[in-house]
């Protein structure tokens, strides 16, 4: 079956700028998940959403990053007055439920120049 | 400080060779899961372990999570040039905390040689 996936797979941007980065978890996945993985990291976790609702958002670094899941399926994840250090590859995964494997997308290369 | 440390973090070697590769914290998790990532995509999970001293097999590769549930090993047997990739340890539930809310290490990146 599909898996999960995320657009746009690169996005290049200037400094300053909004970005909107989408995914499409898999479908009947309830809980949905962003990370950040910058350059020679592990992913960071950012948000994790159970349905529609941002259940813990503990790891956005700052009020710049917002996320929203309007339908409780696809999310889109929005980095506003972008900086370069959000330059990084985010993540996205979903899964069954928090206690279940979390499968990932392929991720979203940012780059801000 | 990096919550869980890996090592070594970079590794090449000839196909045929074992090698094993080394998660550590000093944080106690609920389970810690290997991932194994490949260019251009997203982490893939290759095992779970829940239990301390626990065991699991899949194939050429042996996972070990430690006694006191702070560290983890795996351990793969002729490698071959498709093992080649970034292993990455991932714990759940630091210190009694949420399962979801995985914390990573900095991966060791795998390359077997033909």
């Amino acid at each position: 079956g599909a898996g999960v996936s995320q657009t746009p797979s690169n996005k290049v941007t200037e400094k300053g700028k909004y970005v909107e980065l989408r995914c499409d978890p898999i479908s009947g996945h309830t809980a949905l998940y962003w990370y950040r993985q910058s350059l020679g990291q592990g992913p960071e976790f950012l948000i994790y959403f159970q349905g529609t609702g941002a259940a813990d958002d503990s790891g956005l670094p700052n009020d710049r990053f917002f996320a929203v899941r309007p339908e409780g399926s696809v999310s889109t994840l929005k980095i506003q007055r972008t900086e370069r250090g959000d330059s990084a590859v985010y993540l996205c995964a979903s899964s069954s439920s928090p206690e279940d494997t979390q499968y990932f997308g392929p991720g979203t290369r940012l780059t801000v120049l | 400080t990096q919550l869980l440390e890996q090592s070594p973090q970079f590794l090449s070697i000839q196909e045929g060779e074992n090698l094993t590769v080394y998660c550590n914290s000093s944080s106690v998790f609920s389970s810690l899961q290997w991932y194994r990532q490949e260019p251009g995509e997203g982490p893939v999970l290759l095992v779970t372990v829940v239990t301390g001293g626990e065991v699991k097999k899949l194939k050429r590769l042996t996972f070990q999570f430690g006694d006191a549930r702070k560290d983890s090993s795996l351990h793969i047997t002729a490698a071959q040039p498709g093992d080649t990739g970034l292993y990455l340890c991932a714990g759940g539930g630091r210190s009694g905390g949420s399962n979801y809310k995985l914390t990573f290490g900095k991966g060791t990146l795998l390359t077997v040689n033909p």
